[in-house]
């Protein structure tokens, strides 16, 4: 088991342009999530698969941003055009699903990718 | 009205000491509570969680819950100044299906040697 997997730490982009992100969660985790944290903040939820299935997506996710999860293993979420509020750090989590227990039903999360948008 | 609310601190607790920290929520239908400590540039990692009413132990924390109220609880003892991190209130609605986690936004915890 080596952790939840995110690609590449840092990313410093010129506005407008566009930006892909990767996440290897751990292996025998079926769901995976994506959530974005801004300075001060707590984490706040992006999107979400079961497998390759996106089953949900906030308000927060505009049109410019684009996840997938293609064969139910890693997934990518891209951000195009981009603009300077996109600076954050985008956090990838991945779980075992309830199919664990409750009780063992955790997000463990990645280091992160921190996005700076100039 | 936040979902999740934690005052944003920051605390200082002497080192040897309780560290309280306090999260209400506001979704009655929330059914499982996530603490997870973040120490400065780092990703969150998880301390405790618990989901029924009453207090779980593991090691010196304590977390509370008491869902009449609304209000979930963080209790570290003989406090370390390696406990010195930014502490995150989790809460989960669903047991199944969504299960995405609603953050507050973390009280500063500082441990004064």
């Amino acid at each position: 088991d080596t952790g939840v997997s995110q690609d590449p730490r840092h990313k410093i982009t010129k506005r407008g342009q566009n930006v892909t992100f990767r996440c290897d969660p751990i292996s025998e985790h079926n769901r995976l999530y994506w959530y974005r944290q801004t300075l001060g903040q707590g984490p706040e939820f992006l999107t979400y698969f079961q497998n390759e299935a996106q089953l949900e997506k906030s308000r927060l996710l505009s049109d410019r941003f684009s996840a997938e999860r293609p064969k139910g293993s890693f997934s990518t979420l891209e951000i195009q055009r981009t603009e300077q509020g996109d600076s954050a750090m985008y956090l990838c989590a991945s779980s075992a699903g309830m199919v664990a227990g409750v009780g063992k039903n955790i997000q463990y999360f990645g280091a992160g990718t921190r996005l700076s948008v100039l | 009205q936040k979902e999740v609310e934690q005052n944003s601190g920051p605390l200082s607790v002497p080192e040897g000491a309780i560290a309280s920290l306090n999260c209400t929520y506001s979704d009655r239908g929330s059914q499982s509570f996530f603490w997870y400590r973040q120490y400065s540039g780092k990703s969150p990692e998880l301390i405790m969680f618990i989901y029924s009413n009453g207090d779980k132990e593991d090691g010196r924390f304590t977390a509370q819950l008491n869902k009449a109220s609304q209000y979930v609880s963080l209790l570290i003892r003989d406090s370390q100044p390696s406990d010195s991190a930014t502490y995150l209130c989790a809460v989960r609605r669903a047991n199944f299906g969504n299960e995405k986690l609603t953050f507050g936004t973390g009280t500063r915890l500082t441990i004064i040697p």
